[in-house]
């Protein structure tokens, strides 16, 4: 099993593009999040995913938008591109939601607005 | 105030060293999780725990619910085992609360 994979691992946007970071889980799992990760801050959840077709906004949703069409991939989308979207992004998966169970992160996008 | 709290922020500890890092929240919680961050960028889970202590290898996590604490302590400390540890706390609705992160360093 690959776990989850995302891409890219890097990337470099103009203010104003749109990209669309990739994530994939070969587990089967149910449940699927995005977070961000700030210098000095903790994770902030940005969407999560309970099941194909069924999505949800987490904390920091704002610029952001997700689908969730197969079990196994859930895409984030940047539709228009800020400096304050300047970040890492970490996928997530788990079998049951977070409740007592593990969570299996990707190795992250680390993305720069300029 | 952070809801997790994690202490301390930067730790650099000789080889073999015993060591710990806290972690304490202000929340009711359903499981507390330890994750640590390779350099590279990856984060992996180390432990789940609602109650008492787990062990795997020289890993060790407690939890004290009542005093809304977690440690985790490593013990024959290794340069590999230089990483950011991060605790994070499940509260309801499945959802992930993360502490900033302690950055260890271990040197040979």
């Amino acid at each position: 099993n690959a776990g989850v994979t995302q891409t890219p691992k890097f990337r470099i946007l103009k203010i104003g593009q749109s990209m669309t970071l990739q994530c994939a889980q070969d587990m089967n799992h149910n449940y699927m999040y995005w977070y961000r990760q700030d210098p000095g801050m903790g994770l902030k959840l940005i969407y999560y995913s309970v099941g194909a077709g069924i999505t949800d906004k987490g904390e920091v949703p704002n610029g952001y938008n997700v689908s969730r069409s197969t079990t196994e991939d859930f895409p984030l989308r940047l539709e228009l591109a800020a400096p304050s979207q300047t970040s890492v992004y970490f996928c997530a998966s788990s079998s049951a939601g977070q409740m007592n169970t593990e969570a299996f992160f990707g190795q992250g996008t680390r993305l720069t607005v300029v | 105030k952070n809801e997790v709290e994690q202490s301390p922020q930067n730790l650099t500890a000789q080889e073999g060293e015993f060591i710990t890092i806290n972690c304490s929240y202000s929340v009711g919680i359903s499981a507390l999780h330890w994750l640590q961050q390779h350099p590279g960028g990856g984060i992996v889970s180390l432990f789940m725990l609602s109650s008492g202590k787990k062990k795997h290898g020289r890993l060790i996590a407690t939890i004290n619910i009542q005093e809304k604490h977690s440690s985790l302590h490593i013990t024959a400390s290794h340069p590999r085992d230089s990483a950011v540890y991060i605790c994070a706390v499940e509260t309801s609705g499945s959802r992930l609360t993360f502490g900033e992160g302690t950055q260890l360093t271990v040197n040979p």
